[in-house]
């Protein structure tokens, strides 16, 4: 079975600070994406990064990047200079059978940014 | 572009009765999807539909039925809502014939059973 596992419920930061979400995946697949989806209060599922499992180079959205480990099955988050906009749910998800919306999701990471 | 729209955004049912929730995209995306989000969980796949005319059971489908009408529509029907299919359901869509893109998600109906 293909899972997605969030160890961490939740986490809090300091505005202007740096926090790194862990996330890891089994899967058998030798190709497939990782996203991390942002979930504000407005419940909107928003995409934040995706990452492509045959590319070894870390993909990178300005404030946010990930850490790709292929052969451990882990794909953390890291948001850096954090923001007050940055608080969410941010859910870690895996993709399966070639398309990108058949989503496993994990249970998610609830992020807090204090002023 | 609106993106993805979903109808309604919220709804309380009363158990036995039966809905329609409607969906429906703006992208050409080939592919659709519902999901369903209950709390302290991620989006569990309900149904999919790869492409027009076809339509396919994910993780949780008992107790749904869907229909894609067509390339810009797909539907999920409650045929006897239950207390448990209490949630926030989304519906999303993916993929054009030339590009393997993300998910775009709308955003969600709040379906309430009592």
């Amino acid at each position: 079975a293909q899972t997605v596992t969030q160890s961490q419920p939740e986490m809090s930061v300091q505005e202007a600070e740096t926090v790194t979400l862990s996330c890891t995946y089994d899967t058998s697949e030798s190709n497939y994406y990782l996203f991390w989806y942002k979930q504000p209060p407005s419940r909107q599922m928003i995409l934040v990064i995706r990452q492509e499992a045959y590319k070894q180079q870390n993909a990178t959205e300005n404030r946010f990047s990930v850490n790709f480990q292929k052969a451990a099955k882990s794909f953390s988050l890291k948001i850096s200079d954090s923001q007050l906009g940055d608080t969410a749910m941010y859910f870690c998800a895996f993709s399966y059978g070639g398309s990108q919306g058949n989503l496993i999701f994990g249970k998610g990471t609830k992020l807090s940014v204090k002023p | 572009n609106a993106g993805v729209t979903q109808t309604p955004k919220f709804q309380v049912l009363k158990t036995g009765q039966s809905m329609t929730l409607q969906c429906a995209q703006d992208m050409n995306h080939n592919s659709m999807y519902w999901y369903r989000q209950d709390p302290g969980m991620g989006l569990r796949l309900i149904y999919y539909s790869a492409s027009e005319g076809t339509t396919d059971k994910g993780e949780v489908p008992n107790g749904y039925n869907v229909s894609r009408l067509n390339k810009r529509e797909f539907s999920l029907r409650l045929e006897s809502a239950a207390p448990s299919q209490t949630s926030v359901y989304f519906c999303a869509s993916s993929g054009t014939r030339n590009t393997n893109t993300e998910a775009f998600f709308g955003q969600g109906t709040r379906l309430t059973v009592v």
